[in-house]
């Protein structure tokens, strides 16, 4: 079956530093999403991307945050300047809308900020 | 400040008995409804969506929705101990945004 995957599982960076966190869609879907979880908090909804620019953003995702397809199959997370508040599990969701309207979610890259 | 609010629980029920999860949205111009289950430190896993008022059974889960009164809620039936996680209402909006709540956690005792 189908899956959305993520890489890496973890990433450790320094405050400061910039990160980048991939996702590889289902094949056929064409929309996407990004969320992050805090530990021990709700999913936050932070942004959704269709047809190579963002449909809608959440008040989270700030300049801080970009978001690209740079080719046809990965979808990447930037996060610029990562501050400690950042640490938290962000995954990568991906629909087809016109078929099932669900979104499915990846394992998740849990991202600690030091 | 659009909300999606369910009960944290922990919600505890005996193996083989139904569970009730309840979730309620403020928002009247939501279009589709979701739930997600979510072991502990994994990601949420879909369950059912339903987008009509009314009843929507697959398998041990039926969900109900009551676009009236904002409420949307999910039964399952013959629960088991593997059935122990938390439950996530997620509300759509338009399809480019889905709003979660905090969840309910559901204990189910052997």
């Amino acid at each position: 079956e189908p899956e959305v995957t993520q890489t890496p599982s973890h990433q450790v960076t320094q405050m400061g530093q910039e990160v980048i966190l991939r996702c590889v869609p289902i094949s056929n879907h064409l929309y996407f999403y990004w969320y992050r979880q805090i530990l021990g908090q709700k999913v936050e909804f932070l942004v959704s991307f269709y047809n190579n620019e963002i449909s809608e953003k959440s008040e989270i995702f700030d300049d801080q945050f970009s978001v690209e397809r740079p080719d046809g199959s990965n979808f990447t997370l930037k996060i610029r300047s990562t501050k400690l508040e950042d640490s938290a599990m962000y995954f990568c969701a991906s629909a087809d809308w016109e078929v099932t309207y669900t979104q499915y979610f990846g394992p998740g890259t849990r991202l600690t900020v030091l | 400040q659009k909300e999606v609010e369910q009960n944290s629980g922990p919600l505890s029920v005996p193996e083989g008995a139904i569970a009730s999860l309840n979730c309620t949205y403020s928002d009247r111009g939501s279009q589709s409804f979701f739930w997600y289950r979510q072991y502990s430190g994994k990601s949420p896993e879909l369950i059912m969506f339903i987008y009509s008022n009314g009843d929507k059974e697959d398998g041990r889960f039926t969900a109900q929705l009551n676009k009236a009164s904002q409420y949307v809620s999910l039964l399952i039936r013959d629960s088991q101990p593997s059935d122990s996680a938390t439950y996530l209402c997620a509300v759509g909006q338009g399809g480019f945004k889905t709003i979660f709540g905090a969840g309910t956690r559901l204990f189910v005792k052997a």
